[in-house]
């Protein structure tokens, strides 16, 4: 299916386990996001990646991890989860950033307990 | 700091009627603007997105513009109904990183 995937779309974890956040997009788009949305914060920026190999801190980045060996896969890893990482995480893509639209994943809800 | 602020919060109407949902941001050199809905526990969805050098686009029932000069977008909703209650987000490229800078949405509620 073309598009934008994310996996799980829901997971609760304990503290202090790894937990990762997978991300899949088929249009081969070069620039990659990872988001959180909490209430009262709305989305912010995690980590971002313009292409295979190249990634950047976001706003909020303390605590994850990410990656990007393939074009289409962007995991985002939690190294050891905490209460605060409770968040509903949205993974995006673009083509050309400020050009083109950007596309966002379903999302997945981690639940740290 | 670039901010982008979304006026009212949360918004109920009777259907049929036409409704302005009210985007303002701080940085007036953006490059575009981007309209999305969310719908309760789930991703979000592209609305509609307008160039730096357009003034307005429309999308069936939707019609958004841009006035970059005075840092104000609108999403205009002709003939509201229940189906468009969700939440309405925009947001525009603006980071230095390329991502976007997201309003904390209007929520629309449409009532039958």
């Amino acid at each position: 299916d073309a598009g934008i995937t994310q996996s799980p779309r829901y997971k609760i974890t304990e503290t202090g386990r790894q937990v990762t956040l997978m991300c899949h997009q088929t249009w081969s788009h070069s620039y990659m996001f990872w988001y959180r949305q909490d209430l009262g914060h709305g989305l912010r920026l995690i980590y971002y990646s313009a292409a295979a190999d190249i990634t950047d801190k976001g706003e909020v980045p303390d605590g994850y991890v990410v990656s990007r060996s393939k074009t289409e896969n962007f995991p985002l890893t939690l190294e050891s989860a905490t209460r605060s990482q409770t968040s509903v995480y949205f993974c995006a893509s673009t083509d050309r950033v400020s050009v083109t639209e950007a596309f966002f994943g379903q999302g997945t809800r981690l639940t740290v307990v | 700091k670039q901010e982008v602020t979304q006026i009212p919060a949360a918004l109920s109407v009777p259907e049929g009627e036409n409704l302005v949902l009210n985007c303002s941001f701080t940085d007036s050199a953006i490059y575009n603007l981007q309209w999305f809905r969310q719908d309760p526990g789930k991703g979000l969805t592209s609305l509609l997105l307008i160039q730096s050098s357009q003034r307005e686009q429309t999308s069936g029932r939707l019609n958004a513009s841009l006035d970059k000069s005075s840092g104000r977008s609108t999403l205009y909703i002709a003939a509201s109904q229940p189906g468009d209650s969700a939440t309405y987000l925009c947001a525009h490229y603006g980071g230095s990183q390329g991502n976007l800078i997201f309003g904390k949405g209007t929520k629309l509620s449409v009532k039958p």
